[in-house]
This record gives structure tokens, C-alpha cells and sequence, in this order.
């Protein structure tokens, strides 16, 4: 069964452009969630799509949004880029989704944004 | 507010001796959950145990097991026989209780570096 799979793998952007990257989940997982990972933050949720609407949202600004198509896979984009958006976005899959305690989020690999 | 610590940025261990990496954490939920995940510098996130606030015993997978001390709030991960291709970042992470505030989010901690001497 293939795992995660994000696309690009690295993109290089400067200031005020948009950017938008994809993620296509395991075979048969239905929620999608994207992280942030930068040196000074961390990890930090953005948020979570499942059935193609958005259903949970972490602490962002509107520059960042998503979309879930009818096939799981996931998109996100970034616009208005600024120096501050440099990190890895990571996406992760799970089955259903439902926020039990013990489900398991499975990642990619990430997508590493440089801004310059 | 839940949060995560994770108190050694680096650690350091001989190959084939056993480490623990520490985590302590802060929720006042009584039902959650703990995960363990490793990222090597490949930057994909390995899942590697999960512990529930209500189990009874503490959680194992293979060479990973989680001393779980629920009174002290802490989850740390033991790793027995360590290997050379442990190297890489470990990062323990939790959620709360269930429902819609908490789909598809976990707090993670800001990790742990470890690296296994030859």
C-alpha cells in the first residue's frame, strides 16, 4: 500500500508570490491535515479536511487555505508569501477522522518551501 | 491549556545500549491520547507507539516501549538495542479527549535529537 505522497518535494518562492502544494493520502483514508514544521515553532497544525470540507482550522492567517477533492487528495496554498512561510509542510492521513483519542495520523514526507 | 515538553534537544547513545527520550505533558482531559513519531532527515513522520490514558499497561512495538507515568504526567520512550539507523528526531505528541475540535490534530512537543554511536 503506498504511503503519503506529497508533491513537490521542494519549491523555492519569493515574496508576495502564491504557492500550492499537494497531497495525495494512503488508499482509503478520508482525512487529510497539514502541519507547519519551522526550527523556531515547531510543528503546528493548520488544519483538517474529510469529505471535502474543512472541519477543524489551527491558528493561521487566511493566507493559508486548503481543499479536498472527491478522491481524498489534498491541496493547500499559500498566498501573499512572506519570509516568515520557509518551512516544511507536512500532510498526514487517517482513516476516518473522527478524533478518537488513538487514531493514528500517518505523514509524507513534506514539502520543503524556501521564500526569498 | 494542553501542551507538550520535551526537555532534551540532543541526546547521544552507544550502539546497542538501550535510551530513554523524555516527554512530559499538560491536559486537563481525562481521556487522551500519546504518540511517539520519529523523523528521520528524510523529514517523513514515523509513527512509532501510542499510548491511551485509560490503558492499564504501559505500550510496546518491538524495540519501543513507553513508560507511561500518568500521576507525573510523563511518556517517555525507551528504545532497547539501539541501532544505528535510530539516528533521527523524535517527537512526542498528544490529543484530547474526542470530537470535532480534535480531528486530524495532534500538540507536538519540539522534539529530540538522538544519535547512536558506531
Amino acid at each position: 500500500k503506498a504511503g503519503v505522497t506529497q508533491t513537490p518535494r521542494y519549491l523555492i518562492k519569493t515574496r508576495g508570490q502564491q504557492v500550492t502544494l499537494s497531497c495525495s493520502p494512503i488508499s482509503g483514508h478520508r482525512s487529510v491535515s497539514w502541519y507547519q514544521q519551522t526550527p523556531g515553532q515547531g510543528l503546528q497544525f493548520l488544519f483538517e479536511y474529510f469529505s471535502e470540507t474543512q472541519r477543524n482550522k489551527g491558528n493561521f492567517p487566511g493566507r493559508f487555505s486548503g481543499r479536498q477533492f472527491s478522491n481524498s487528495r489534498s491541496e493547500m496554498n499559500v498566498s501573499t508569501l512572506e519570509l516568515g512561510d520557509s518551512a516544511l509542510y507536512l500532510c498526514a492521513s487517517s482513516l476516518e477522522g473522527a478524533g478518537a483519542v488513538n487514531e493514528k495520523l500517518f505523514f509524507g514526507s513534506g514539502t520543503q518551501l524556501s521564500v526569498l | 491549556a494542553q501542551k507538550i515538553t520535551q526537555t532534551q534537544p540532543g541526546m547521544f547513545v552507544q550502539e546497542k545500549e538501550a535510551v530513554t527520550l523524555d516527554c512530559t505533558y499538560d491536559t486537563s482531559d481525562p481521556s487522551y491520547g500519546l504518540f511517539w513519531y520519529k523523523q528521520p532527515s528524510s523529514g517523513e513522520m514515523i509513527f512509532l507507539i501510542y499510548q491511551g490514558s485509560y490503558d492499564q499497561q504501559n505500550a510496546t512495538e518491538g524495540r519501543y516501549s513507553l513508560n507511561f507515568q500518568k500521576a507525573r504526567k510523563s511518556a517517555n520512550l525507551v528504545i532497547s538495542a539501539s541501532q544505528l539507523g535510530d539516528s533521527a528526531m523524535y517527537f512526542c505528541a498528544m490529543r484530547e479527549g474526542y470530537g470535532s475540535s480534535n480531528t486530524g490534530k495532534l500538540i507536538f512537543g519540539q522534539g529530540t535529537t538522538l544519535q547512536v554511536k558506531p
